[in-house]
């Protein structure tokens, strides 16, 4: 049961225009989630989060949107650059634990 | 401030053989979680603890797995007699858990890459 979903595998954008990740979920007990990126052969890198009570976060070029009505999250990059090329992953921490569950991930490629 | 710190980065089994995974966490976290990930999947959690005591263990496979964070020293996941499907990448994390306003964030460490041959 895949409560955190990433439907898209992969993404493909020209550096300069705006990138987005799209994650859905299943579970309403989710309190956070959390957006991670990842280089071949690295562990994630902790990028940004929001609560389940905001609705948005901004952090620089970084900004993730909840819409908790539709179990929907986005990860909006402008303006993308060469060195966003990663695999993006979408997290959630239901409430009570401390556990995070992961998505499958997207791949972004920016390119020139 | 020093991040997570994993070792060995590689780690070749042969079947059979254990494996022992070593996790240093973050300066002045106290909270330490294990995730495995396969081939093109997500991260899986595995195992969560904090000093000398397992907080949360409901990912880890019943037999063969364990993990300990001693009062001195590294967290360790320790696999006996591997098998082919134990080869993963093993992540551990930490957290500055209690510490607000952010405790649920998750730092994580390079990975262990684990091949039994």
């Amino acid at each position: 049961d895949q409560q955190v979903k990433q439907n898209s595998p992969s993404l493909s954008v020209q550096e300069g225009r705006i990138s987005i990740l799209n994650c859905d979920y299943t579970n309403s007990m989710f309190d956070y989630f959390l957006w991670y990126k990842k280089y071949p052969a690295e562990g994630p890198t902790f990028l940004i989060s929001i609560s389940s009570i905001k609705d948005k976060n901004e952090d620089g070029r970084f900004t993730v949107f909840l819409n908790k009505s539709a179990k929907h999250l986005s990860l909006h990059i402008v303006p993308s650059q060469p060195g966003d090329s990663a695999v993006y992953f979408c997290a959630a921490r239901q409430y009570n634990t401390d556990k995070l569950i992961f998505g499958t991930g997207t791949r972004l490629q920016v390119f020139p | 401030n020093a991040g997570v710190m994993q070792n060995p980065r590689h780690l070749v089994r042969r079947r059979g053989q254990e494996a022992r995974l070593r996790c240093s966490p973050m300066k002045g976290h106290s909270h330490v979680y294990w995730y495995r990930q396969l081939p093109e999947e997500g991260l899986k959690f595995m195992v969560y603890l904090q000093k000398e005591n397992i907080i949360d263990e409901s990912g880890m496979p019943k037999e063969r797995f364990s993990a300990e964070f001693p009062k001195e020293g590294p967290s360790i996941l320790r696999i006996q007699q591997v098998v082919r499907g134990d080869s993963a990448a093993y992540f551990c994390a930490s957290s500055p858990y209690g510490q607000a306003p952010n405790s649920y964030e998750q730092y994580f460490g390079p990975g262990t890459r684990l091949t039994v041959t």
